[in-house]
């Protein structure tokens, strides 16, 4: 069975930093996309980063730019987002969630139960 | 950005019913389009992708359809476990987006 869990969220304060992170298995995580998707309190689905199967490439929401890195570490099957400069807004609960098909059709087929992140002073 | 807006928010039925949610493109996204089903607490599950093919596993009540900026999911017979918020995605190159959410209560 395919499984992603996530782990990291908490509780943290403006400005500061946080770094999620995704295990993967049941599957060849080094041949699949992933990526980081995010819904605050009450609201609906953001998507929020993508990185490549290899890590070669990598896009961002325009709002985390500059502020979150996505990476991975095909050794270990883990997916990664460091998220710097938080701000209230980016209160939420992170999923991760793998690509359906190793190329072509880039939707979300297995996501994690989540990990929620609490920016607050 | 393209953006997507869904409609309705919220709908309303019965089990058994035959109920329709639109999804609304900015712009031509070909059939790029994908339906979710989300339920309170969990994450969401994929039902249907490049607009109108059902996931595995996802029963054949479910139906998608439409290209370039108007698509439509369509649930018959309605039971029970469908009751949940649907979100429709697009993602053409290095672009996700989702709508809004459509959430389908029971009458």
């Amino acid at each position: 069975q395919v499984f992603l869990v996530e782990s990291g969220g908490g509780v943290v304060q403006p400005g500061r930093s946080l770094t999620l992170s995704c295990a993967a298995s049941g599957f060849r995580f080094s041949n699949y996309g992933m990526h980081w998707v995010r819904q605050a309190p009450g609201k609906g689905l953001e998507w929020v980063a993508v990185i490549a199967f290899d890590g070669s490439n990598r896009y961002y929401l325009d709002s985390v730019k500059g502020r979150f890195t996505i990476s991975r570490d095909n050794s270990n099957d883990t997916l990664f987002l460091q998220m710097n400069s938080l701000t209230t807004e980016d209160t939420a609960v992170y999923y991760c969630a793998k690509r359906l098909t190793t190329s072509g059709t880039d939707v979300f087929d297995v996501w994690g139960h989540g990990t929620m992140v609490t920016v607050s002073s | 950005d393209i953006q997507l807006t869904q409609s309705p928010s919220t709908l309303s039925a019965s089990v058994g019913a035959r109920v329709t949610i639109t999804c609304r493109a900015s712009q031509n996204i070909n059939t790029e389009l994908a339906w979710y089903q989300q339920k309170p607490g969990k994450a969401p599950k994929l039902l249907i992708f490049d607009s109108s093919i059902l996931e595995s596993g996802v029963p054949s009540r479910f139906t998608g359809s439409g290209s370039g900026t108007e698509f439509t999911l369509t649930i018959t017979s309605l039971q029970a476990d469908d009751f949940a918020t649907y979100y429709c995605q697009q993602y053409t190159r290095y672009s996700y987006t989702f709508g809004q959410g459509t959430k389908l209560e029971i009458k």
